[in-house]
């Protein structure tokens, strides 16, 4: 079945860092997903991406559908406190199923 | 607002007792899935449903079963039958149509002792 690779799984970081995180798919994905979930809550959609180079931002996150199809990634630029969390990476393909990444743990030092 | 409410929030249970988690949409959705998260993992499907009394299992269904009776409901029970069952339960809907984003709840996380 499809998998996806997700990394880093965890990132330490200080306040006013960027960070870039980003995920990798065994086969060809038509849609990619990046959510944020708080601890003790449901992931929130941040991002949406539908065509292969696809470049969108919100706010000071940054995401990239990659050419190749099988891979994306999402900028932070300027961390603050609130982006502690944890990021997942969703894929879709072929089938019409979500495929999620393992998550990239986040923790920001004020 | 619109949304998707699951509850309750946290659930103890006996093991051997069977335990039935609520979500409710207010979305209009067509499509409603249910995931199970553990520490480090990511999201496994459990059981999904496009539309009113039809589902199909997802990867891991084994030891749990749904209903669809209503478009506004998905309930998921956790059967004795589920070998580890403490876990947090997340529920979520989406609009007919392929590629349309998941919308999440907020979790029932469930321990069975």
């Amino acid at each position: 079945g499809q998998q996806l690779n997700q990394s880093p799984q965890s990132m330490f970081i200080q306040e006013g860092e960027d960070v870039s995180m980003n995920c990798t798919s065994s086969s060809i994905f038509n849609t990619w997903l990046w959510y944020k979930q708080d601890p003790g809550e449901g992931p929130v959609l941040l991002i949406a991406l539908y065509k292969a180079g696809e470049l969108t931002s919100n706010g000071r996150l940054t995401a990239q559908f990659g050419i190749t199809r099988k891979d994306s990634f999402l900028n932070i630029s300027a961390s603050i406190p609130s982006d502690v969390g944890i990021y997942f990476c969703a894929g879709q393909g072929g089938s019409e199923k979500l495929v999620f990444g393992k998550g990239t743990k986040l923790t920001v030092n004020p | 607002d619109g949304g998707i409410t699951q509850s309750p929030k946290y659930l103890f249970r006996k093991e051997g007792q069977n335990v039935t988690l609520s979500c409710e949409q207010n979305l209009n959705h067509d499509a409603m899935y249910w995931y199970r998260q553990d520490p480090g993992q990511g999201l496994r499907l459990i059981y999904y449903s496009q539309i009113v009394n039809d589902f199909q299992k997802g990867d891991i269904a084994e030891g749990y079963s749904v209903s669809r009776e209503k478009k506004e409901s998905f309930p998921l029970t956790v059967t004795s039958a589920q070998k580890n069952p403490t876990a947090f339960y997340l529920c979520a809907s989406s609009q007919q149509g392929r590629y349309s984003p998941l919308h999440f709840g907020n979790g029932t996380r469930l321990t069975v002792t």
